[in-house]
């Protein structure tokens, strides 16, 4: 059974400090997406990491994906208000094409 | 620019009532998809269609129906409502084949079944 597991499931913390969020999963894959969703709203893509060693970064969220480990970070530098929501990591695996996703991480960054 | 879009919002049925969500997307994506979204759960797949006229199960497909009407539209349909079918449900769009995008999602349908 293939498994996409996020940790922590919840996190608080505290404006201006830094935090990761880790993905790992149980499949041969190097497709890994992150997305996020605002309270009662739809998902919203965030990242695409393509390959091995991949790093996106956007503001202050910065994505990376280790393909033998099978293991995705997104990391949170100098939290704001603003990105307090819920986090999503979804896995397409090299045979299929369905994706797998994990079961996300909320987060509430607290002033 | 409307993206995917479901209908209804809302929807509150009674235990054995039937209905059906409707999804449709206009950006001439190939493989469309049902989710549903359970508290600590994520999002699991219900059912899927890679292309148009072709439909497969996905993790929790029983007690549900789906239709590929056309390249554009996807309905999902609930035959018998169950309490257990109280969800938030997703479609969601890709283009098949490129990897540079991920899903694109639509607003989500509520449904509780009393």
């Amino acid at each position: 059974e293939l498994k996409v597991e996020q940790n922590p499931l919840f996190l608080s913390m505290q404006e201006g400090k830094n935090y990761t969020i880790y993905c790992n999963y149980s499949t041969t894959s190097d497709r890994l997406y992150w997305y996020r969703q605002d309270p009662g709203k739809s998902l919203e893509s965030l990242f695409v990491l393509l390959s091995n060693g991949a790093v996106k970064q956007e503001g202050r969220l910065m994505a990376s994906l280790d393909t033998k480990a099978r293991l995705s970070t997104l990391h949170i530098t100098a939290a704001v208000h603003d990105l307090s929501a819920t986090y999503f990591c979804a896995v397409l695996p090299n045979t299929g094409n369905q994706f797998y996703f994990g079961t996300g991480t909320s987060l509430t960054v607290i002033p | 620019n409307a993206g995917v879009t479901q209908t209804p919002k809302f929807q509150v049925l009674k235990t054995g009532q039937s209905m059906t969500l409707q999804c449709a997307q206009d950006m001439n994506h190939n493989s469309m998809y049902w989710y549903r979204q359970d508290p600590g759960m994520g999002l699991r797949l219900i059912y899927y269609s890679a292309s148009e006229g072709t439909t497969d199960k996905g993790e929790v497909p029983n007690g549900y129906n789906v239709s590929r009407l056309n390249k554009r539209e996807f309905s999902l349909r609930l035959e018998s409502a169950a309490p257990s079918q109280t969800s938030v449900y997703f479609c969601a769009s890709t283009r098949g084949g490129d990897l540079n995008y991920g899903y694109t999602f639509g607003s989500g349908t509520r449904l509780t079944v009393v």
